[in-house]
């Protein structure tokens, strides 16, 4: 399996505070992904990045923001969390352009907002 | 829009049957084609992927087909087994190293 980490793998948070969710790969991967899974939507991109500091907005990237200041590392924030925001998310890496290699996903982090 | 579709959302066999699960596609500009498994709870495993230059890919009692002229993408499994049972996603890349887009899956049930 590929050296995908997520944590915390469970958060139960109330509505309008900060959340931080963490990927964290071992691969040296030069493109990781936050997608987000719903009952009925299936997944969706939020952000993307494709190297350090480099990053670019998804399909559903309203609310959200991320980072990444290392290659084994890419943050998911929720800066005023919503319940609208209860979801399962999950990180994904890939390798570089070209390689035309699969993307591999994390266990996923489930998230609820009250 | 771009859109993925799996067809059908949820299926039903008895141990032992060959199955094909249907994924369909719009734009025929297609970068690849990955099938995916996900167990209830759990993340997404990778099973193959197909370039776009590639007419199919095989592992083991999996075999997954890619017709970009019509838009469609099979993945065949062979004499299937409980332990199949699971949902299986496609997804379809466009540009080298950005998002997939994803069908909603299709729930499969093998029964013993």
């Amino acid at each position: 399996d590929a050296g995908i980490t997520q944590s915390p793998r469970h958060k139960v948070t109330e509505t309008g505070t900060p959340v931080t969710l963490r990927c964290h790969q071992t691969e040296n991967h030069r493109y990781m992904y936050w997608y987000r899974q719903d009952p009925g939507h299936g997944l969706r991109l939020i952000h993307y990045s494709y190297g350090v500091k480099d990053t670019d907005k998804g399909e559903v990237s309203d609310g959200y923001s991320v980072s990444r200041s290392k290659t084994e590392d890419f943050l998911l924030t929720l800066e005023s969390a919503t319940s609208s925001q209860t979801s399962v998310y999950f990180c994904a890496i890939s390798e570089s352009p070209g390689a035309n290699q699969p993307q591999h996903f994390g266990d996923g982090t489930r998230l609820s907002i009250l | 829009k771009q859109e993925v579709t799996q067809i059908p959302a949820a299926l039903s066999v008895p141990e032992g049957e060959n199955l094909v699960l249907n994924c369909s596609f719009t734009d025929s500009a297609i970068y690849n084609l990955q099938w995916f498994r996900q167990d209830p709870g759990k993340g997404l495993t990778s099973l193959l992927l197909i370039q776009s230059s590639q007419r199919e890919q095989t592992s083991g009692r999996l075999n997954a087909s890619l017709d970009k002229s019509s838009g469609r993408s099979t993945l065949y499994i062979a004499a299937s087994q409980p332990g199949d049972s699971a949902t299986y996603l496609c997804a379809r890349g466009t540009q080298a190293g950005t998002a997939l887009i994803f069908g909603k899956g299709t729930t499969l049930s093998v029964s013993s």
